[in-house]
């Protein structure tokens, strides 16, 4: 199936230094989100943005709708251990079904 | 509030078996999604049924198919178990059928020996 394209694959941090990834699609979506998964649990919602160039922030994560609405970006400012974690962006569609289609996910290790 | 909760959260079924996951959605979301994720990749969309009917359908073979219940609550089964559909089962909720925050729960583990 279908997946966008996230990167970083991974990285590799230290406390209180600031992160950015992102994610592309070849075609348009109409909502975007960022979920983050830890292991043995599923994804939990981090940001939703619903229009082309909406900027939001969520504590210490900002998120932004791409103006060409193929893209997304995810920003984490000071990370601390606990944003350890695989992050995946999602895109949506209006339409018969509501149908996520996911990231490839970018891993994130924060160290001491 | 409770939030997507799932049963069981493991299971092992042998090649050619049948398997029914189960979900219950957040209180007051009337939409269902189910989702397969293969170690080391992103969610894949299997399913979705808002007011107990199929809303939508990905990929996924006829042996796979699911139904929602008037409480909302929703069972997925799998027939003909392969070794490939060894996976990670989401369920994801929402309020309505679209264009609305997808919250998910912590999934079934399937293994498939």
């Amino acid at each position: 199936g279908q997946q966008l394209n996230q990167s970083p694959q991974s990285m590799f941090i230290q406390e209180g230094e600031d992160v950015s990834m992102n994610c592309t699609s070849s075609s348009i979506f109409n909502t975007w989100l960022w979920y983050k998964q830890d292991p043995g649990e599923g994804p939990v919602l981090l940001i939703a943005l619903y229009k082309a160039g909406e900027l939001t922030s969520n504590g210490r994560l900002t998120a932004q709708f791409g103006i060409t609405r193929k893209d997304s970006f995810l920003n984490i400012s000071a990370s601390i251990p606990s944003d350890v974690g695989i992050y995946f962006c999602a895109g949506l569609n209006t339409g018969t079904a509501s149908k996520l289609t996911f990231g490839t996910g970018t891993r994130l290790q924060v160290t001491l | 509030d409770a939030g997507v909760t799932q049963s069981p959260t493991h299971l092992i079924k042998t090649r050619g078996q049948q398997v029914t996951l189960r979900c219950s959605p957040i209180s007051g979301h009337k939409s269902v999604s189910w989702y397969q994720q293969v170690l080391g990749q992103g969610p894949q969309f299997i399913f979705q049924y808002y007011e107990k009917e199929e809303r939508g359908r990905g990929n996924f073979p006829d042996r796979f198919s699911a139904r929602q219940f008037p409480n909302y609550s929703s069972e997925l089964n799998v027939n003909a178990l392969l070794l490939g559909d060894s996976a990670l089962y989401l369920c994801a909720s929402s309020l309505g059928r679209n264009n609305q925050p997808q919250h998910f729960g912590d999934g079934t583990r399937l293994s498939i020996l």
